[in-house]
């Protein structure tokens, strides 16, 4: 049972550089989530998607962009990797439009790492 | 807005001894309440919720908790805690009647078990 799956698990970047993360679920979820993890903040938000084609503003959107062309897949891309964008990124994804109806599942993390 | 508050970055606990993980929460009605664990190099997986009803909830993995409105607390308890237990432990609350987009994580407890 693969569940949620990010790709890939760990990138060096350069400052300025741009890159993708992939996440996939298997799972026939509507909704999915970025979240980033640093250490004394817990997760934060970045974009989330209620549904194929459809995307929207998290807490802290700022220099990342996502897509969402497919049901499955959920893309968060950075075009100008800064050093503040160093940081565990994680994917999550629900059936449920309420958090009382539904559970989130997440994936194993992506550590970026932005010199 | 709602926040949430874990007031112990780390927390050592003894192997059979028992556990208590805090968290208080800010918000104007009870929210739903949920407490996560990241094991090491993992994604977070959902311990328990609670959304109404009976107080006391019961987890996976032998973990349960109490919500106490009169003093906006969602604590995690275990009765004997196994070597396995130690991880990343995270509160976090969303208004009630809405989606995982409004939920807020805490800043998360480490637990580490000794022999």
């Amino acid at each position: 049972n693969a569940g949620v799956t990010q790709t890939p698990k760990f990138r060096v970047l350069k400052t300025g550089q741009s890159m993708t993360l992939l996440c996939a679920q298997d799972m026939n979820h509507e909704y999915m989530y970025w979240y980033r993890q640093d250490p004394g903040m817990g997760l934060r938000l970045i974009h989330y998607s209620v549904g194929e084609g459809t995307t929207a503003k998290g807490e802290v959107p700022d220099g990342y962009n996502v897509s969402r062309l497919k049901k499955q897949n959920f893309l968060l891309g950075l075009e100008s990797a800064a050093p503040s964008q160093t940081s565990v990124y994680f994917c999550a994804s629900t059936k449920g439009q309420g958090a009382n109806t539904g559970e989130l599942f997440f994936g194993e993390g992506s550590r970026l790492t932005v010199l | 807005a709602q926040s949430v508050t874990q007031p112990d970055i780390h927390i050592t606990v003894s192997e059979g001894a028992s556990l208590e993980l805090r968290c208080n929460y800010s918000y104007g009605a009870t929210p739903y309440l949920f407490w996560y664990v990241q094991s090491p190099g993992q994604g977070l997986q959902l311990l328990l919720k609670y959304f109404s009803g009976d107080t006391l909830v019961q987890g996976i993995k032998g973990f349960e908790a109490e919500f106490k409105r009169s003093q906006s607390s969602f604590n995690l308890r275990k009765p004997s805690v196994h070597w396995s237990d130690a991880a990343e432990y995270f509160c976090a609350v969303a208004p009630w009647n809405t989606g995982f987009q409004k939920l807020v994580f805490g800043t998360g407890t480490r637990l580490l078990v000794s022999p």
